[in-house]
């Protein structure tokens, strides 16, 4: 099956910073779907990438769809202290084991 | 977007007794749900793909008899846990695909955490 990698596993970061986050896999896709899980609730969909190389910002955040359709990045600009959580980029509906943020006031 | 919704948020029962949890689609009509299990500090884990009008489909390790789902409806799957121990405590979670964004785009109920006293 496909291994699906994200890094870095944990960020700890200081309110205001800009943050960076990426998923890789050895197969190719043909959507990317970054989601965000807060404390005690169901993960949200933040951003949808349908095409390789494709650019797309939801305010603060910008995802890239890799043009190799093998890896997503996702950026977070001045980051705020409620963008804490756990980010996911599934795949087939299975799950990597995310990128935990900590942003500190 | 799309709305999936759990019930009950939380549940606390006896070692022993069998707990329901109810997810349902209220905008849209999902053919398929999937059901997960996320413990502390840990990833969802995929337990079973809910298949409305036939049989669930499980994931590996998983043991149906124990995790018995029902997908009744169009717009509704129950998971029920049978004779539930200690271990069984965890966050679970369903989600569904909306067909009017090509099946793409999964959204996920609030969660349901479970406690096993």
């Amino acid at each position: 099956g496909q291994q699906l990698n994200q890094s870095p596993q944990s960020m700890f970061i200081q309110e205001g910073e800009d943050v960076s986050m990426n998923c890789t896999s050895s197969s190719i896709f043909n959507t990317w779907l970054w989601y965000k899980q807060d404390p005690g609730e169901g993960p949200v969909l933040l951003i949808a990438l349908y095409k390789a190389g494709e650019l797309t910002s939801n305010g603060r955040l910008t995802a890239q769809f890799g043009i190799t359709r093998k890896d997503s990045f996702l950026n977070i600009s001045a980051s705020i202290p409620s963008d804490v959580g756990i980010y996911f980029c599934p795949q087939d509906m299975r799950f990597g084991a995310g990128t935990r943020l900590t942003v500190k006031p | 977007g799309a709305v999936v919704s759990q019930h009950p948020s939380w549940v606390i029962c006896k070692s022993g007794t069998s707990v329901k949890i109810e997810c349902r689609s209220l905008d849209f009509q999902a053919t398929t749900m999937f059901w997960y299990r996320q413990f502390p500090k840990q990833s969802l884990m995929l337990m079973a793909t809910s298949n409305e009008g036939s049989k669930a489909t499980y994931e590996q390790g998983v043991e149906k008899d124990k995790f018995l789902i029902n997908h009744a409806s169009l717009t509704l799957s129950t998971l029920t846990v049978t004779s539930a121990h200690p271990e069984d405590s965890s966050f679970y979670i369903c989600s569904a695909r909306d067909p009017r964004e090509g099946n793409t785009e999964a959204f996920f109920g609030q969660g349901t955490r479970l406690t096993v006293v």
